[in-house]
This record gives C-alpha cells, structure tokens and sequence, in this order.
C-alpha cells in the first residue's frame, strides 16, 4: 500500500526557513516523480514543485510564486522527498501536500500525503 | 503560470448528474491528454477520480466519467449520493508545470 508521510511544518517567522520532508513507502520510490502541492486556509490547491524519477531522476520544476525560495530534493536511498523552504512570506502559509507521480517525468497525482501545515506569521 | 478556470459551486438532487468544466489554454489542457480530476472532501487529502482525461482510477464508481474538448475539459457525475459533495478540482500538465483549477464546490440537495 503507497503511503507519504509528510512532516516539518511549523510556525515561522516571515523571512525565515523551513525544511519539510515527505516519507515514503509500499512502492518503488525511484520510479517515479514526486510533487509538492499546498492548499492555502479557505483557498485551491497549487502546484509548487515537481521532481522527476527514473534514469533522469532530480530534474526539477517550480511555480513561479517560489522560484529561486525554494528548493526540491530527493534521497532515492532513504525514500524520502524535501522540500527546502527559504525566505518565506505570509502568502506561503498552507497546508503542504507531497504526492507521487504516476510516471517518472510528472504528469499526474495519483498518491498523496495527509499535508503538513505551514504557517508564516509574527 | 495562471491556474483553470472553474465555476466555484455546483449543485444537484440525489440521483441527478452534474457537470463540472475545466477550461485551459491551447498550452496545457488543449495541448496534453493529461488532465486528472481530484475530489477533497472537508480536512481531507486530495482523492483521483479520473486521470487522463476519462480513465477511472480502481475503486472509483463509474458514475465518475470524464471528457475534453478543445482547451476546456469536463467532469460528469451522474446517480448523484450524498457522500459525493465535496471540492472538486482539474489538474492538467502544462509541459513544464503543472495546473490546478481553483475547484467546484459540489452541494449535493
């Protein structure tokens, strides 16, 4: 059975960092790409970040809202996705999903975790 | 990077169909077969419904039923169930991101 896991979410200070993770299990990580998708309070959800899988695995997207903040990352031999969170904003507060991608390059969502929630406030 | 566009509510009686659209742009949902439909019930994480455009993922009824014309994709539910109402929303691959609509949320009468 797939399962993700997701942790680190906390109160931050605007300006600040966080480092998010996403554990995963009951498939075989590397073959496939992995998202983080956040659903501000009240809001829609919105693609953040994408990784691919397989032989090309690492290659990696951003929605525009967090480029050059945030960084996404994989350890294949721990099974676990991050996502390094920089210079956060008020408007980055959210509830953070991870989800795995039914192929290796990124197309769709089939799997995701419970979120972990991300609050930027003073 | 602009997200979907869908209507923000949708309602219907038990036993009835809805339909909920999901309009894009000729460089995403008009240019890939890769639009997937989410349900999110209140708290809850993200469910697939339907994944390239029509497919049923195992386990969902085929009361859920999907299509695409052009850029504007579409989610049909029909036999209406109480258990249905819930946020719906359209995803689609935009080459090198991914689109989110901003959800229908579906009041079952």
């Amino acid at each position: 059975e797939v399962h993700l896991l997701e942790s680190g979410g906390d109160l931050v200070q605007p300006g600040g960092s966080l480092r998010l993770s996403c554990a995963a299990s009951g498939f075989t990580f590397n073959a496939h790409a992995m998202s983080w998708v956040r659903q501000a309070p009240g809001k829609g959800l919105e693609w953040v970040s994408l990784i691919t899988g397989g032989t090309g695995s690492g290659t990696t997207y951003y929605a525009d809202s967090v480029k050059g903040r945030f960084t996404i990352s994989r350890d294949n031999s721990k099974n676990t996705l991050f996502l390094q969170m920089n210079g956060l904003r008020a408007d980055d507060t959210a509830v953070y999903y991870c989800g795995r991608d039914f192929y290796t390059s990124g197309r769709w969502i089939d799997y995701w975790g419970q979120g972990t929630l991300v609050t930027v406030s003073s | 990077q602009s997200a979907l566009t869908q209507p923000p509510s949708a309602s219907g009686s038990p036993g009835q169909s809805v339909t909920f659209s999901c309009t894009g742009t000729s460089s995403d949902v008009g240019a890939y077969n890769y639009v997937s439909w989410y349900q999110q019930r209140p708290g809850k994480a993200p469910k697939l419904v339907i994944y390239e455009v029509y497919k049923r993922p195992s386990g969902v009824p085929d009361r859920f039923s999907g299509s695409k014309s052009g850029n504007t994709a579409s989610l049909i539910v029909s036999g209406l169930q109480a258990d249905d109402e819930a946020d719906y929303y359209c995803s689609s691959y935009g080459g090198s991101n991914w689109l989110f609509g901003g959800g229908t949320k579906l009041t079952v009468l």
